[in-house]
């Protein structure tokens, strides 16, 4: 079983267009995140959802929507795709403070090519 | 604010080397959570170990080590014996202890093992 399952894998598309990544962790985690992974391999955190509720907007473009539907879930949804967004989105889920060991599982990455 | 630095961009050895990855990191928080991941070919985020800043203790895990020290604020990783399978972008990252969850990773270092 996938703990946190990101789709779709591979997102190529053209600039202008509307697209969604989507993210489910079966885990029971309370925390959901968004990371961006740049060409040069940086990873940047973008927004973090606690039940539901956002709790860390970095500074993202507001083409970019993050939605929470429920706590499994953490859907990324960006607007007028520019060549800039091309990168790899990873989502991740955590729990409380008091931690299992692990503490974050990492999906397997969207890799996403603008056009 | 929070900080990980690992100056090493790449580093490439021959099997059968020992290597050691540098991360220095900054943070006020007085409890904080080290943690390193691997980052292979495939592009997944491979979790390698967590450590609390309570805990000063030096790990091992077969071939793997990490040397914490509170005093230079360092958390190094250390490959002994490398094979080329080590070839991969390793990752350290820091998570305080306040309300905002996530991991602030560093830039990563390129480890290129080679026959």
């Amino acid at each position: 079983d996938t703990a946190v399952s990101q789709t779709p894998k591979y997102l190529v598309t053209q600039m202008g267009n509307d697209k969604s990544i989507k993210c489910e962790q079966n885990l029971g985690h309370d925390t959901m995140y968004w990371y961006k992974q740049d060409s040069k391999k940086f990873l940047k955190i973008m927004f973090s959802y606690n039940n539901k509720e956002l709790i860390i907007n970095e500074t993202v473009p507001n083409r970019f929507s993050p939605k929470s539907p429920d706590k499994a879930h953490l859907n990324l949804h960006i607007n007028s795709l520019e060549l800039g967004d091309s990168a790899v989105y990873f989502c991740a889920s955590s729990q409380k403070p008091r931690d299992i060991p692990y503490g974050y599982t990492f999906g397997s990455g969207t890799r996403l090519t603008v056009v | 604010a929070q900080k990980v630095t690992q100056a090493q961009t790449e580093i490439s050895v021959v099997e059968k080397e020992d290597v050691t990855l540098d991360c220095v990191y900054e943070t006020r928080d007085t409890t904080y959570y080290l943690f390193w991941y691997k980052q292979p070919p495939s592009g997944e985020l491979v979790f390698l170990i967590r450590r609390n800043s309570f805990d000063e203790q030096n790990e091992i895990s077969g071939r793997y080590s990490w040397n914490f020290q509170k005093s230079t604020s360092s958390f190094n990783f250390t490959i002994t014996a490398s094979q080329v399978v080590d070839s991969a972008v390793y990752f350290c990252a820091l998570r305080g202890s306040g309300s905002a969850r996530q991991l602030t990773f560093g830039s990563g270092t390129q480890l290129t093992v080679l026959p």
